[in-house]
């Protein structure tokens, strides 16, 4: 079956660093997204990642291990906007897109 | 740009009633999404629709839920009779294709049964 997984919550301090991690096994692999949601609102796209290595984009970056079948998303300077949910989706052979549960990040003074 | 439109923002019915939701994609985006969220998880992918046709409805409870595209534009998603643990967020998402496309969210309706 195809399974993407994803830490449950997470908590950092204002002004730090996180990394959240996602594994997938899935049925081929064309891209990986990752998406910030916050409570109560739609989610919105943070980052697409083909190929493999670390795209940066202002504080967040994500990165990409197509052998290893594994993500990151690193959050830099972390203020408390950045309190909300990151849903990592790997969009599989058939351009499908499989989505994690997410994980909950807060974000305390 | 105008965003993903979707209507009503919230709704509360009994069990056994029906109900239906309506979404407008982004201008020109010929892929149309219809998700359901439940608190604490990720979407789940009920149906999706590449212009006018079904492109995956693989995990759309067809016994009660029903969805169309008239047009290749709006779309709407139906629930009859609706049960208590339909109760989530419904989301409406559009792209311009398959494929590397980043979907674009409308602001969901999240759907109570009593």
């Amino acid at each position: 079956g195809q399974n993407i997984d994803q830490p449950t919550e997470m908590t950092a301090t204002e002004g730090a660093i996180v990394q959240i991690n996602c594994t997938y096994q899935t049925s081929g692999f064309n891209g990986l997204f990752w998406y910030q949601q916050h409570a109560g609102e739609a989610p919105t796209f943070l980052s697409y990642n083909v190929l493999d290595g670390l795209e940066e984009k202002g504080r967040f970056s994500s990165f990409l291990s197509r052998s290893k079948g594994y993500s990151y998303l690193l959050l830099k300077e972390l203020q408390m906007k950045d309190s909300a949910s990151y849903l990592c989706a790997v969009e599989d052979g058939n351009y499908q897109l499989i989505w994690g549960a997410g994980t909950k990040l807060i974000i305390k003074p | 740009e105008a965003g993903v439109a979707q209507s009503p923002r919230y709704k509360i019915i009994e069990k056994r009633q029906s109900v239906a939701f309506w979404c407008n994609p982004i201008s020109g985006h010929a892929t149309l999404y219809w998700y359901q969220q439940i608190l604490g998880q990720g979407p789940k992918l009920l149906i999706q629709f590449q212009n006018n046709g079904v492109v995956d409805d693989s995990q759309l409870p067809k016994d009660r839920f029903s969805a169309e595209r008239l047009k290749g534009v709006d779309s709407t998603l139906k629930i009859q009779p609706a049960k208590l643990e339909d109760s989530a967020v419904y989301l409406c998402a559009s792209s311009f294709g398959q494929g590397y496309n980043e979907q674009f969210f409308g602001p969901g309706t999240r759907l109570t049964v009593l």
